[in-house]
């Protein structure tokens, strides 16, 4: 079984300045990755995902995570918010297991952008 | 592709009366999922189905809940009776059938029990 902790509840930022959210994982096994957001009366959308490969992962609207398997973590970064970033934030984490398609969630970084 | 698409948007009713919602996944997924949001307990996994077999169903709370999915594009999640405390969003997401492909979200249904 894994877990996820997002270790920000509440994060205020400046218009144009840099965010970081920061998620840990615990699993016995080898993990999936993946980072949603979700705007006011929507559902979670996909921001990005890691599966393998480069510990950087690039994922759309300017934010990227970067996977550190030795502190089990994957942060959310993006070097210049817009007001329209204000939104909640989701880590999530899958085992590698063919049979096993659940995903865990982290409790949410909500992020809220003011000019 | 239209996405995964949830029916009702918003219900409202009182304490005791059945609730259905419903969910029709995206074409070509072979996997289902049922969430429940709360302020209090975030987002919690009640029930999935794999190519229409619910696989994992500890997630639900007690017997008032049950879900079904008699075909490949639709799925009802229903509360009979229902409680207040059942007040929450409920999600639904579908994907395909591997581990490393991620969950598409309908929009969800806001629940409110009187």
């Amino acid at each position: 079984a894994q877990s996820v902790t997002q270790l920000d509840s509440q994060v205020p930022v400046f218009e144009e300045a840099p965010v970081e959210l920061r998620c840990n994982y615990s699993s016995s096994v080898s993990v999936y990755l993946f980072w949603y957001v979700q705007y006011p009366n929507q559902g979670l959308q996909l921001l990005l995902k890691y599966l393998s490969g480069s510990t950087l992962v690039k994922g759309i609207n300017g934010f990227e995570a970067e996977f550190n398997k030795s502190q089990t973590s994957f942060h959310l970064r993006k070097p210049s918010v817009h007001i329209s970033d204000t939104a909640e934030y989701f880590c999530a984490v899958s085992d590698q297991d063919i049979n096993d398609y659940k995903l865990s969630f982290g409790a949410g970084t909500t992020v809220t952008v003011r000019a | 592709d239209a996405g995964v698409i949830q029916s009702p948007r918003h219900e409202v009713t009182e304490m005791g009366q059945e609730v259905t919602l419903r969910c029709k996944p995206i074409s070509g997924h072979n996997s289902l999922f049922w969430y429940r949001q709360t302020m209090m307990r975030g987002l919690e996994l009640l029930i999935y189905f794999n190519n229409n077999v619910p696989i994992d169903d500890s997630g639900m709370p007690e017997d008032r809940f049950s879900a079904k999915m008699p075909n490949a594009s639709f799925s009802t999640l229903k509360i009979q009776p229902s409680e207040p405390r059942d007040s929450a969003v409920y999600f639904c997401a579908s994907s395909s059938d591997r581990g490393n492909q991620p969950q598409h979200f309908g929009d969800g249904t806001r629940l409110s029990i009187l």
